[in-house]
């Protein structure tokens, strides 16, 4: 199948610094992608839907100030958290699909703020 | 979409057994749903997807039931081996997106 790549893995950072998570479709053209976040043992909740060139859509009790999207590219989408804290350490993962054909997962970025 | 839970249901089963997941899912209108399997620290993985136009679709061990009356969907795998244990989610689609359900952990014991 298509390789979804994100990157970091892990990242550890302070309170109030911001946290820029990358996810890129390596063999195909994402035209939609998607940030999920998971808490411990429980399932992924959908945060926001971007579309390539376009604003990204959040869902409800997201904060689009605090979570920016930005999808630039067929390829590259990122995540970044702004002014994090504690209670956004969580597994934070993307998935990219062309059109409505098959959705690709990343590996997952664990992020931990102390 | 569906609530989340702070536990996950556990299903525990003996290798060689065969094991079955259920989902439930809310939305009538969806029209295309996947099973995936998550390990540990990883992101998940596609295992099998069926359409709402069929109610039974097999692969490698694996097979998917679509029950579109109840709302339900399951995951049946034969000979489970231990390499199969790991985190199941059914998702739907809706529009672009995949909605998940809550989960099911699957552990194989010797």
């Amino acid at each position: 199948g298509a390789v979804v790549s994100q990157h970091p893995s892990r990242v550890i950072c302070k309170s109030g610094t911001s946290v820029k998570i990358e996810c890129r479709s390596l063999d195909f053209q994402a035209t939609t992608m998607f940030w999920y976040r998971q808490f411990p043992k429980q399932s992924l909740m959908l945060m926001a839907t971007s579309n390539e060139g376009s604003k990204a859509t959040y869902e409800q009790g997201v904060e689009k100030d605090k979570f920016l999207i930005n999808h630039a590219s067929l390829t590259l989408s990122t995540l970044t958290v702004t002014s994090a804290h504690p209670e956004d350490s969580s597994f934070y993962i993307c998935s990219a699909r062309y059109w409505d054909t098959e959705a690709f997962f990343g590996q997952g970025t664990r992020l931990t703020v102390v | 979409g569906e609530s989340v839970g702070l536990h996950l249901p556990t299903l525990s089963v003996q290798e060689g057994d065969n094991s079955i997941i259920n989902c439930a899912y809310s939305n009538s209108a969806s029209d295309y749903f996947i099973w995936y399997k998550q390990e540990s620290g990883k992101g998940p993985q596609f295992i099998i997807d069926i359409r709402s136009n069929m109610d039974k679709r097999q692969g490698q061990r694996v097979t998917v039931l679509l029950n579109k009356t109840v709302k339900h969907l399951s995951l049946q795998i034969a000979a489970t081996q231990p390499g199969d244990s790991a985190v199941y989610f059914c998702a739907e689609n809706s529009g672009y997106a995949l909605n998940f359900g809550k989960g099911t952990s699957l552990l194989v014991t010797p």
